[in-house]
């Protein structure tokens, strides 16, 4: 078992609102990526924080933000939240830029 | 732009029958390939990567650059390798750097 851990596990929102989502990294990780998993579907790169940075992004638009605290746990924030939000939010942290990324459970958001 | 296909979205064969699950990739670059399993109410995690050459659980996967492919193989499956399967391809630079693109995901149903 990993030490990524993620909060909540499920969520319920309404379209329009503001959602957090939190990850808190494994031990020594500098590096949190966060993606988006639909039903039936492969995750999908939202961003990635190195240090505090954010240092990549996938196609997402700007209402996705993120940050990374010093202790390197990590937030994602959904504003303006519409129905094709609804997904599994997954994180994933590292260690450097060539090792493994271990998984966190995933939030599961639906949006109504 | 980084792209992984798994053509194949089920998988069925039976206990002791050699199992391979198909992934082709595009990327301009010399990508680093991975296979990611996620067993049932577990987290997604990390099965082997093609620079590690080694084989887990029985499972290995060559990187075959002129035709862009890394199949999954295993000889001789067994019923607790019933899972869903996920290729992904991590750039090596750019704002690909860290990001790992993944595949829709095969689930693999072996029966006893």
């Amino acid at each position: 078992e990993t030490g990524v851990t993620q909060s909540p596990t499920h969520l319920i929102k309404t379209r329009g609102q503001q959602v957090t989502l939190r990850c808190s990294s494994q031990s020594g990780h500098n590096t949190v990526s966060w993606y988006q998993q639909a039903l039936g579907q492969g995750p999908q790169f939202i961003f990635q924080y190195y240090r505090e940075e954010e240092n990549g992004r996938g196609n997402f638009p700007p209402r996705f933000s993120g940050l990374q605290f010093p202790n390197y746990s990590s937030e994602l924030n959904v504003n303006a939240l519409e129905l094709d939000d609804s997904a599994l939010y997954l994180c994933a942290t590292r260690a450097g830029s060539n090792t493994e990324a271990f998984f966190g459970q995933g939030t599961r958001l639906t949006v109504v | 732009a980084q792209r992984v296909t798994q053509p194949e979205k089920l998988l069925s064969v039976f206990k002791g029958a050699p199992v391979e699950l198909k992934c082709n990739y595009s990327y301009s670059g010399s990508p680093e390939l991975f296979w990611y399993v996620q067993y049932s109410r577990q987290r997604l995690q990390l099965l082997l990567r093609h620079i590690s050459r080694e084989s887990i659980k029985g499972f290995t996967a060559d990187l075959n650059k002129g035709e862009t492919s890394f199949h999954l193989k295993k000889p001789f499956a067994q019923e607790e390798d019933s899972a869903m399967y996920y290729c992904a391809l991590r750039g090596a630079g750019g704002t690909s750097y860290g990001k790992l693109t993944f595949g829709q995901g095969t689930i693999l149903t072996v029966h006893p």
